[in-house]
């Protein structure tokens, strides 16, 4: 049974450009979450996806966007890289829940570290 | 605003001894808290889920308790190991936002 899984592992970029990153999520899990994480820091809650649409966000700019696929699997894109960008995205999977509670446990991917030069 | 505050920053053990790592919160209302461990350049791994109704729960040598009241929490590691070193934090859901507050999390490095 395959976790979580991201890639690539590791990704350079200038500013200015455009990325890509890509998850796919626990076997059995429909829904996604996907998050920051700068150095020394706990991660910071991007967005959510579920049945394809977003569902929640947290406090980034526009530029940052993202797409769920009917197979479940999630992309984050991110326009117009900054410096600040530079950090480990976390994808993390879980199963669908009734209500917002979101009790059952998120499992999350190894991440992918984006430097920004 | 909701947050989560978690104390030491950093923690230096020697191999075998205990110790015991703090999670305040300001999340309100409060749904359930879960301690992860993050392993360097790795992702955070689950170890404790804990409702708003459960005083303390195990995981092998780590215990966690909550106390809704005072909005604490703590993770204690019994006789630790040189793989407990790694980052642990605390994060909080907010039942109503549905949205979960990560805490900057407690680094443990445990020596031999």
């Amino acid at each position: 049974d395959a976790g979580v899984t991201q890639s690539p592992t590791h990704l350079i970029k200038t500013r200015g450009q455009q990325v890509t990153l890509r998850c796919s999520p626990k076997s059995g899990h429909d829904t996604v979450s996907w998050y920051q994480q700068a150095l020394g820091q706990g991660p910071q809650f991007i967005f959510q996806y579920y049945e394809e649409e977003e569902r929640q966000r947290g406090n980034f700019p526009d530029r940052f966007s993202g797409h769920q696929f009917p197979n479940y699997s999630s992309e984050l894109n991110v326009n117009a890289l900054l410096l600040g960008d530079s950090a480990l995205y976390l994808c993390a999977s879980s199963r669908p829940s009734g209500d917002l509670s979101f009790t059952d446990t998120q499992y999350f991917g190894p991440g992918t570290r984006l430097t920004v030069l | 605003k909701n947050q989560v505050e978690q104390s030491p920053q950093s923690l230096i053990i020697l191999e075998g001894k205990n110790c015991t790592l703090q999670c305040n919160y300001t999340v309100s209302p409060f749904s359930n808290l879960r301690w992860y461990k993050q392993d360097t350049g790795r992702g955070p791994v689950s170890l404790t889920i804990m409702t708003f109704s459960e005083n303390t729960k195990s995981n092998g040598r780590y215990t966690a308790t909550l106390d809704a009241d005072t909005k604490q929490s703590s993770l204690h590691i019994t006789a630790s190991q040189l793989s407990d070193s790694a980052s642990y934090i605390c994060v909080v859901l907010n039942t109503n936002a549905g949205k979960s507050t990560f805490g900057d999390g407690t680094t443990l490095t445990v020596k031999p």
